[in-house]
């Protein structure tokens, strides 16, 4: 059964880089058909996309955030990754890692790690 | 960039009564790429429905979907105690990949 726990610093000043990591159990990063995705969720508000990798090794981003962001897989690790450079205090959220297999959901987000909560605080 | 609107902001009902919940998307999907989610407060979401009408791996029958073109339907037919909560729709597209509802909150009346 697939699993995703995410892991982070908690706290980052600003102008930093943030630097999470999701690692993945029951599943390779690189199984065809999986895919992975960064969301993440400001208090008290709903979800914006971040990033996606693909289990091909493509990679997509959310316009808004594409030049700040950086998302990868380390199949060594068997984890997907994201940095978030140049944060500010409105990239405070929590950070959730979610995956799937497009052949069983097709395009639903259908395992999701717990969440990390970063705060952007100097 | 498609843009989805969720209705109500808020719902409030009570158990064993049937909620509709709506999300329209600013220009005609494919239901291939909607979906929908339940996130209780304190947890990640939680993948309901996918294809509009799929239900995903557990998730009771009460809970159904339809739509087509701009307009979907999240329909839980009775509602439980354990369904209150904060429902999102989501468009995966070409850019961005994936477009999410503000989110219907569903209460307890």
């Amino acid at each position: 059964q697939l699993q995703l726990q995410e892991s982070g610093p908690g706290l980052v000043k600003p102008s930093e880089t943030l630097s999470l990591n999701c690692g993945v159990s029951g599943g390779s990063i690189t199984s065809r058909g999986y895919y992975w995705a960064w969301i993440r969720q400001p208090p008290g508000k709903g979800l914006e996309w971040i990033a996606s990798f693909y289990y091909s090794g493509s990679t997509y981003y959310n316009p808004s955030l594409e030049s700040r962001v950086t998302i990868s897989g380390d199949t060594s690790k068997n984890q997907v990754s994201l940095e978030l450079n140049s944060v500010t205090a409105a990239d405070t959220a929590v950070y959730y890692c979610a995956g799937t297999d497009y052949n069983a959901f097709q395009y639903g987000l259908a395992v999701w790690g717990q969440g990390t909560t970063i705060t952007v605080s100097s | 960039e498609i843009v989805l609107t969720q209705s109500p902001g808020t719902l409030s009902l009570s158990p064993g009564e049937r909620a509709t919940l709506s999300c329209r998307t600013s220009l005609s999907v494919s239901s291939k790429y909607l979906t929908w989610y339940q996130q209780k407060p304190g947890q990640a979401p939680r993948l309901l429905l996918y294809g509009a009408s799929s239900r995903a791996t557990g998730i009771p029958d009460r809970f159904s979907g339809s739509g087509s073109g701009a307009d979907f339907t999240l329909t839980i037919s009775r509602l439980e105690p354990e369904d209150f909560a904060v429902y999102y729709c989501q468009h995966y597209g070409n850019s961005p990949r994936y477009s999410f509802g503000q989110g219907t909150k569903l209460e307890i009346k």
